[in-house]
């Protein structure tokens, strides 16, 4: 069975300051894939990355940086220099090859506000 | 850039009434998929959809819940006898596995608040 932990339900920092939020999975699949999704205010929920088993490579996107460790079966997200329009909602998600379709399951969100 | 469409963007009915969300997925996607999320709690999984059937479901979909594919274009979630307890946002979402993309689009959400 699959399972997404977010530890972190809510987190405040200041702008300006690097955050990171946390996210572990559980899954039997050898091959599967995670993500992050951030939820505004406004509902939505918006893509940020996807990252299957088989590539341990960190990822860096402007701000944002990912680093996937499969020895403690981890998903972190760190976003650098923080600003208010990063106060959303971020959630980590799983996805296994073996389903017979894309389903992905979600953590339970880690709250995040960037206080000016 | 392509994306999913819902409607209605909110909608409040009585406790028992039926309601029926919409939502138009992305047009070469071939799988779709209902989730819920009651406010401030995480999203969950209801069900998903592919070549005119359900391909899985969870425990939340229940008797209650059905959804359909009236058309080529539409992706409709019944609820039948609306509960309290339904209430939350309903995210429609479409894949197209097919073509390896193995990332959900969603869209934006229909709000259900029942009295």
């Amino acid at each position: 069975a699959q399972k997404v932990t977010q530890a972190q339900t809510e987190i405040s920092v200041v702008e300006k300051e690097d955050v990171t939020l946390d996210c572990v999975y559980e899954t039997r699949d050898t091959t599967y894939y995670l993500f992050w999704y951030k939820q505004p205010p406004s509902g939505e929920l918006v893509f940020l990355i996807r990252r299957n088993s088989f590539d341990e490579q960190n990822e860096i996107s402007g701000r944002y940086s990912w680093n996937f460790q499969k020895s403690t079966s981890s998903f972190n997200f760190t976003i650098t220099a923080s600003q208010v329009v990063d106060s959303a909602v971020y959630f980590c998600a799983l996805s296994e090859a073996g389903n017979r379709d894309d389903k992905i399951i979600f953590g339970k969100g880690t709250r995040l506000h960037i206080l000016p | 850039e392509p994306e999913v469409t819902q409607t209605p963007s909110h909608q409040v009915t009585q406790m028992g009434q039926e309601v029926i969300l919409r939502c138009v997925p992305i047009s070469n996607h071939l799988y779709f998929y209902w989730y819920r999320q009651i406010l401030g709690q995480k999203v969950e999984f209801l069900v998903s959809f592919y070549n005119n059937e359900i391909s899985e479901k969870s425990e939340i979909f229940d008797d209650q819940f059905s959804v359909e594919r009236p058309d080529g274009s539409n992706f409709t979630l019944k609820i039948r006898s609306t509960k309290l307890e339904d209430s939350a946002m309903y995210f429609c979402a479409s894949s197209g596995r097919d073509s390896g993309a193995n990332v959900l689009t969603f869209g934006a959400g229909s709000r259900l608040t029942v009295l």
